[in-house]
């Protein structure tokens, strides 16, 4: 199956400091993207949906301002968790796809606000 | 909008039997149902889908099978081996739709296969 690739796997920061994950997709060209958020032994929560070229749409509850999502190509989708604080800390996942085509998931980005 | 629930939380199994994870959805509409693995510290990844033009399809140990008319389907995995310990997730969503294909998952199922 296509490959989508997230960065970092894990990363811990300091409270009030701002922290970005990137999801890429390697081998095709992602039209949209899902950003996830996943707590210990949860199922997977959607943040947000983001199309290439377009500002993303939050789910309801999501702070647009704390989560900033940026699809600037076909193959790159970033998430910005600004102003982290502990309650941020959490599995973050991606997933990419492409038309109608199943959803190709990232191996998720651990973080860890101290 | 879209509400699954997958049952059972937790499942024990003795390797070489079999596990079956059921799901339930809201939206008729929704047409694609995908199931997921999860081992601990990584995402998601597909191990079978199934659209609501077909009924059951089969992969290997893994087997997934779906009633549209009461809105439910469900995974089934034969000859369980330890590997197969991980989580579960099933899924539904409406393929088409120009926003994209939202998923919407299930609680998750937490299998344990004893040696």
């Amino acid at each position: 199956g296509a490959v989508v690739s997230q960065h970092p796997s894990r990363v811990i920061c300091k409270s009030g400091t701002s922290v970005k994950i990137e999801c890429r997709s390697l081998d095709f060209q992602a039209t949209t993207m899902f950003w996830y958020r996943q707590f210990p032994k949860q199922s997977l929560m959607l943040m947000a949906t983001s199309n290439e070229g377009s500002k993303a749409t939050y789910e309801q509850g999501v702070e647009k301002d704390k989560f900033l999502i940026n699809h600037a190509s076909l193959t790159l989708s970033t998430l910005t968790v600004t102003s982290a604080h502990p309650e941020d800390s959490s599995f973050y996942i991606c997933s990419a796809q492409t038309g109608t085509t199943e959803a190709f998931f990232g191996q998720g980005t651990r973080l860890t606000v101290v | 909008g879209e509400n699954v629930e997958q049952h059972p939380s937790t499942l024990s199994v003795q390797e070489g039997d079999s596990a079956v994870i059921k799901c339930t959805y809201s939206d008729s509409a929704s047409n694609y149902f995908p199931w997921y693995k999860q081992e601990l510290g990584k995402g998601p990844q597909l191990i079978i889908d199934i659209r609501s033009n077909v009924g059951e399809k089969k992969d290997q140990r893994i087997a997934v099978t779906l009633n549209k008319t009461a809105k439910h389907f469900s995974l089934h995995i034969t000859e369980t081996q330890p590997e197969d310990s991980a989580v579960y997730f099933c899924a539904a969503t409406e393929l088409y739709k120009a926003a994209g294909n939202k998923l919407t998952f299930g609680g998750g199922t937490r299998v344990l296969v004893k040696p």
